[in-house]
Order: structure tokens, then C-alpha cells, then sequence
């Protein structure tokens, strides 16, 4: 079974904090995202990559930086917490996108409830 | 730009009833489509892809590229299918970008 695991479930940080999401998949994927989930919005886009070191913008990436130095591991970083970064954060990672008959599936990570208190 | 629009936020039906979860988007170009769900408590696992052409639990989705739509459809409705679904749209190009609508809350009474 294909695992995407993000370290935390739930995290408590204070406004102002440097903060680390981090997020780990097990099948050798190039694709990794970053999103956050929200009432009536949606999933948001922050941050992708497409390969080790490279990151492309998402639709909401201010306030937001990311980290992949290796593979395996997509890292999201908030500079300096705020309290409307207070969300459920999804991290997914698949295959990049072919013309296989299979299509390229996203697999989700169990997510991480942030709260800037 | 790309964009994905599902323009109800919930459907609420009564078991044994079709469903009809909708879904626009716009892209320029030949994008791969998905809906997703989200059972409570669960992760967001995939559901089926316009490519693959499947029923999975009994719902399908077409693909229509004229009116740029992916309805999700079910003739009969669940209990077991109250739950969140997504629609997603990725490209080949751009990184492999994928990105999500807003969500429809299904809610299916008894």
C-alpha cells in the first residue's frame, strides 16, 4: 500500500512562530502537494514539487515556504505563524502525470489540524 | 487559468434517489479529471478518473468536453455514500499540477 504520513495530526503553535509540517510517501513518487482544507473552500494549492529541489507556487503560497531536499520528504514551512493559518493541511504525492491508461492518482496523507493561537 | 468549480456546496437527497454532484472547469487543454471523497474521519482517497471510464460504487462520471463538465452521477443513492467529494483536474504540463473545487457535501437520509 502506497503511505503518505505527515508527522503530526494535530499542533498548537503561537502566533509568530517558525513552523514545520512534514510530510513522508514510500512509493517513489515525483509529484508532492501541500494544501489546506477549509470550510466552503475547499482544497487550496500552496505549494508542489515536481522533483528534488524543485517547488512551484500553488494558488495560495503567501506566508508559506516548502523544503525537498530528498524524494521522500516535502517540507511545509510558515515563516511566522498567523492565526488565519489556522487549518487542516493535506499533504498528497503521485506519480507525475503520463498518458498511461491508468491515469496518475494523488494518494493523501492523514492530515495535520494546525491551530495560532 | 485553470479552475474547478462545483457550484453546490450540499446535496442532501433521501436514500434510494439519483444524485448528481456537479463540476465545471476550465483549462486550455486536455486535462486529466478525478473526483475524490472523503468519508468522515477518513483520508481523501480517490474515487474514479475520466480516463479509466469505471463505476466504482455504483457512480459514474462523463467526461464532456463541449460544455467542459465531470458530473458525478448515481441512480440510487446510499446511506454509505454521505460524505464529501471533490472534483480535481491535473495537467500534463505545468509540473503535473493539481488542483481541487471546492468540495459538495453529500447527505443521503434514510
Amino acid at each position: 500500500d502506497v503511505k503518505v504520513t505527515q508527522s503530526s495530526r494535530y499542533l498548537v503553535k503561537r502566533t509568530g512562530e517558525k513552523v514545520f509540517l512534514e510530510c513522508v510517501q514510500d512509493m517513489d513518487h515525483e509529484n508532492m502537494f501541500w494544501y489546506r482544507q477549509d470550510p466552503g473552500l475547499g482544497l487550496r494549492l500552496i505549494y508542489f514539487s515536481y522533483d528534488v529541489k524543485m517547488k512551484e507556487k500553488g494558488d495560495i503560497p503567501e506566508g508559506y515556504s516548502v523544503s525537498r531536499e530528498k524524494k521522500e520528504r516535502f517540507s511545509l514551512i510558515l515563516e511566522s505563524a498567523s492565526t488565519n493559518q489556522t487549518s487542516m493541511y493535506l499533504c498528497a504525492s503521485s506519480f507525475f502525470p503520463s498518458l498511461l491508461p491508468q491515469g496518475t492518482e494523488a494518494f493523501f496523507g492523514q492530515g495535520t489540524r494546525l491551530t495560532v493561537v | 487559468a485553470q479552475r474547478v468549480t462545483q457550484p453546490e456546496k450540499l446535496l442532501s437527497v433521501f436514500k434510494g434517489a439519483p444524485v448528481e454532484l456537479k463540476c465545471n472547469y476550465s483549462y486550455s487543454g486536455s486535462p486529466e479529471l478525478f473526483w475524490y471523497v472523503q468519508y468522515s474521519r477518513q483520508r481523501l482517497q480517490l474515487l474514479l478518473r475520466h480516463i479509466s471510464r469505471e463505476s466504482i460504487k455504483g457512480f459514474t462520471a462523463d467526461l464532456n468536453k463541449g460544455e467542459t463538465s465531470f458530473h458525478l452521477k448515481k441512480p440510487f443513492a446510499q446511506e454509505e455514500d454521505s460524505a464529501m467529494y471533490y472534483c480535481a483536474l491535473r495537467s500534463y504540463n505545468q509540473g503535473g499540477k493539481l488542483i481541487f473545487g471546492q468540495g459538495t457535501e453529500l447527505s443521503v437520509k434514510p
